[in-house]
């Protein structure tokens, strides 16, 4: 079993709708990222979060740490929202190093 | 400026060949690392390493090793490539003191 899960797998929305992706974690971390991939392969940092909440535009990160879970939301979702979503941890101890989740593939349909 | 380049973007080499990647960042960070993303998009650390300390994924082969001239460069050195060693590899850096790490955009490399 992976250390760190995502869901949903693949997430179709039309454009507009308010959009969630869940990921949860079974060990301690340090913090908790996530991370978005383009259809060209890049990765980009979307949030860094060691507790609470973080907005940045449309976006919104949570992490509830004691029940190990954070969540991704898309408000007013657009059609170039659509990409990989990738929760990411720094597990407790480990110099940095990231553990991935799966990621979710997003679809924003026009 | 890119902040983390990694060269080539593509990379297309028969087995048994040895290759290189190149990766370099310009934000001044001390520490880089290496992640191997397979065909199924699965991303997964191989090494992390800062002028003091290199720590590598223990299912990481030897055939894996990465070369770090300076601080600002880490290069990731294949030997004896394999067909299951085709993926896409991303070098990524960040600050001692902050978590935020920074990507390239990576290199497709696929053996024949």
């Amino acid at each position: 079993k992976n250390e760190v899960e995502q869901s949903p797998q693949n997430l179709t929305a039309q454009e507009g709708e308010f959009i969630t992706i869940n990921c949860s974690y079974s060990v301690g971390i340090s913090a908790l990222h996530w991370l978005q991939q383009h259809p060209g392969g890049g990765i980009v940092s979307l949030f860094m979060l060691s507790s609470g909440k973080k907005k940045h535009g449309r976006l919104i990160a949570t992490i509830n740490i004691q029940e190990k879970h954070s969540s991704l939301h898309i408000t007013a979702s657009h059609p170039r929202d659509s990409a990989v979503y990738i929760c990411a941890v720094i597990l407790s101890g480990s110099a940095r190093q990231l553990t991935f989740g799966s990621g979710t593939q997003l679809t924003v349909l026009p | 400026d890119t902040a983390v380049s990694q060269t080539p973007k593509y990379l297309v080499t028969q087995m048994g060949n040895d290759k290189s990647i190149k990766c370099e960042q310009n934000l001044g960070h001390d520490t880089m690392y290496w992640y191997k993303q397979d065909s199924k998009k699965f991303l997964k650390i191989m090494f992390s390493y800062n002028n003091k300390e290199l720590i590598i994924n223990e299912t990481v082969p030897n055939r894996f090793s990465p070369k770090s001239p300076d601080k600002a460069h880490l290069n990731l050195h294949i030997n004896s490539l394999e067909l299951g060693d085709s993926a896409v590899y991303f070098c990524a850096s960040s600050q001692r003191g902050e978590n935020i790490q920074y990507f390239g955009a990576g290199t497709r490399l696929s053996v024949l």
